[in-house]
C-alpha cells in the first residue's frame, strides 16, 4: 500500500531563516506530488505541483519554492522566512496517469511558526 | 471558472441524528467530486468521490453522499452521528476541462456532534 511521509511534524523558525520541508511516497511510482498550505485552520491553497522528476508549477508567486529531485521526494524550501509564511503545510500526491478522477492522498502535514 | 462553496461554516447535531454537510458547485462539463474529512493538527483523509455512475456514493466510515446535477450539489450524509465525527469537512471539485490534475477545494465545514 501507499504511504506519504511529512517531516518535520512541527517546526518554530525565526524571521528571515531559511526552510526546507520534505515530502516522500513509498509504494508508488510517477506520483504526482503537490504541495499545499491551510491558514488558520480552513481554506487550502495549492502552492506547487509536479508530474515529474524537476518538473514543477508554481501557482502562486510568493516567497516559497519547490523542488523534486527524486520520484517520490518533494521539497518545499525559502531562503528567506516571513511572518506570514506561517500555516500548516500538506503534502499530497496522485496517480502518475494524471486522470482526473484520480484520488489525492494527503500526508501528516508540518506546522510551521514563523516568529 | 469553476469553483465549490459550503455555505455552513459549522453544522451541529445530536448524537444519533442524521447529519448533513452541503456542497455546491460550478464547472463546466461534468463534474468529478470529493469529499475529505480533517481531524484537528491532521492531514485530509479521503472519504468519497464521484465520477459517474449512481448518484449516491457510499465512503468510509458510514459515510455518504448525493449527487444532484440540477441544484449542481454533492451534500454529504450519515443516517446517525457519533461524536467521533466532529471535525472539519472539506468538499472539493475537479472539472474535467482543466488538463492538469488540480483540485478546487470548498472552505471546510465544521462538524460538531454532541452526546
Amino acid at each position: 500500500s501507499q504511504t506519504i511521509h511529512q517531516w518535520p511534524a512541527t517546526l518554530v523558525q525565526p524571521v528571515g531563516s531559511p526552510l526546507s520541508l520534505e515530502c516522500t511516497v513509498e509504494g508508488t511510482s510517477n506520483p504526482n506530488l503537490y504541495w499545499y498550505r491551510q491558514a488558520a485552520g480552513r481554506g487550502l491553497q495549492l502552492l506547487f505541483y509536479s508530474v515529474g522528476i524537476g518538473q514543477i508549477s508554481s501557482e502562486v508567486p510568493q516567497n516559497l519554492s519547490a523542488s523534486r529531485p527524486q520520484d517520490r521526494q518533494f521539497i518545499l524550501s525559502s531562503k528567506k522566512l516571513l511572518l506570514s509564511d506561517s500555516g500548516f503545510y500538506l503534502c499530497a500526491w496522485s496517480g502518475w496517469r494524471g486522470a482526473s478522477t484520480d484520488t489525492q492522498y494527503f500526508g501528516p502535514g508540518t506546522r510551521l511558526t514563523v516568529l | 471558472a469553476q469553483s465549490v462553496a459550503q455555505p455552513e461554516d459549522q453544522v451541529n447535531v445530536a448524537e444519533g441524528n442524521p447529519l448533513t454537510v452541503k456542497c455546491t458547485y460550478s464547472v463546466s462539463g461534468n463534474p468529478y467530486l470529493f469529499w475529505y474529512v480533517q481531524y484537528p493538527n491532521r492531514g485530509l483523509q479521503f472519504l468519497l468521490k464521484y465520477i459517474t455512475g449512481d448518484n449516491l456514493v457510499k465512503g468510509s466510515y458510514g459515510f455518504e453522499a448525493e449527487f444532484n446535477k440540477s441544484q449542481t450539489s454533492f451534500h454529504l450524509k450519515k443516517p446517525s452521528a457519533l461524536v467521533s465525527d466532529s471535525a472539519l469537512y472539506f468538499c472539493a471539485v475537479r472539472g474535467i476541462s482543466y488538463n492538469t490534475d488540480k483540485l478546487i477545494f470548498g472552505t471546510g465545514t465544521r462538524l460538531q456532534v454532541f452526546p
